[in-house]
Parts: structure tokens; sequence; C-alpha cells
């Protein structure tokens, strides 16, 4: 079991905006910069969005974070076909000394 | 442009050894820290450690447990990951990734599978 909690799975119609939960703890997101990636099955992952809403250079901004407290979200807006991946937070945890992922969360657009 | 190209991976029986290695180019390699991530089948991404630029700190999952040790080679732009008592749960795509800072990963190989089976 994850330490970072986030939903299995999370769905939209094209154009709409999906949001993904992280949930954390005080060690983790609660002290520590939150990173996001996306995850293509056979493929290398992507960063998506690092120090808790910052973008890579290429990164359309269509994706934007948060974070408050223990918890983060990435929100994915004007979803597109190309947007259907595995998309997962992580954060370094004090307690462990080590980089903790979320579960991850497989975005479907219908 | 930032290629990492890993290597070493295949099938091994319970309890052999591995040592995968990632081929870093494109970058100062010796100025990052570099990470080890993998993904078990039918499962999410899980860190199993990383490496600081002059090899000083190491940290680890705790799955390891001894296990496994990450080196690396700022001469070859090299690191590397030997895995010992390697366990049928070990089974996964092992990905080499470069540090960005505050423990965020921004590139990654491709992968290579290893298969702990008999």
């Amino acid at each position: 079991q994850s330490v970072l909690t986030q939903p299995p799975s999370a769905s939209g119609t094209p154009g709409q905006k999906v949001t993904i939960s992280c949930s954390g703890s005080s060690s983790n997101i609660g002290s520590n910069s939150v990173h996001w990636y996306q995850h293509l099955p056979g493929t290398a992952p992507k960063l998506l969005i690092y120090r808790n809403n910052q973008r890579p250079s290429g990164v359309p901004d269509r994706f934007s974070a948060s974070k408050s407290g223990t918890s983060a979200s990435l929100a994915v807006s004007g979803l597109r076909s190309e947007d259907e991946a595995d998309y997962y937070c992580a954060a370094w945890d004090d307690s462990l000394s080590g980089v903790e992922f979320g579960g991850g969360t497989k975005v479907t657009v219908l | 442009e930032v290629q990492l190209v890993e290597s070493g991976g295949g099938l091994v029986q319970p309890g052999g050894s591995l040592r995968l290695s990632c081929a870093a180019s494109g970058f100062i390699f010796s100025t990052y820290w570099m990470s080890w991530v993998r993904q078990a089948p039918g499962k999410g991404l899980e860190w199993v450690a990383n490496i600081k630029e002059d090899g000083g700190e190491k940290y680890y999952v705790g799955f390891v447990n001894g296990r496994f040790t990450i080196s690396r080679d700022n001469a070859k732009n090299s690191f590397y990951l030997q895995m010992n008592s390697l366990r049928a749960e070990d089974t996964a795509v092992y990905y080499c990734a470069k540090g960005r800072g505050y423990y965020a990963l921004d590139e990654w190989g491709q992968g290579t599978l290893v298969t702990v089976s008999s």
C-alpha cells in the first residue's frame, strides 16, 4: 500500500476538466515538494509537474497542480484523447528517507 | 539531447544476481543525483534507490534490505544497480532516471525488464 494515496481512476469527456488528488502526511507532502508524472504503458514516464506547481518546458498549460498542507492535486483541463495515461504523484518522505510514489490514477477519456 | 539507456536486464533464478547499468549522455552527468525506479507487472511506479552526484550519499527503499547496491562511475557517465538475492517479487521493468532537484526525476530511460523465475 502506497504512502501517498491517489484514486485508482478518473475519467472525463474531451474538453472537460479532470482533477486527481494525492493525500499524504507531514513527513512527505507536508514538508517536501510534490511532483507529478504521466506514464503511458510501455514508454518512459514523463515529468509533468515539479516543485508542487511548476511545469517543465514543453508541458502544456492545460496541466496544473497545487499543494495544501498534506495534500496535493493535479488538474487536466481541456481533456484530450492523448491525455489517457497513468498519473503518479511523488514526494520525498523524511521518515522513510526515500521517494514515495502514489499508487497511480488511470485517466480515461470517454 | 539527454539520453539514458538501461541494460543488464534478463531472466534470473530466485536467489540469483543481476547488475543493471544506465549509460547517460547529453548532460553533465557528474552534477546530478540519479535514481532507479521500477514497475512490477500490473503495479505502479516504485522508487528503488538514488545516489548523490559524487556517490557520497545513497538511499534505498525499505524492501531492498541490503540486497541492492547503487553505484556510479562519473568517468564513464554511468551508474549501476547491483541486485543480489533476487526474489520473484523483484520482477519488474527497471527505469533509470535523472534528478532535477527536490527529488524530481526529469529524464527517464526506456527501462529494462528483470524477470526472476525458476
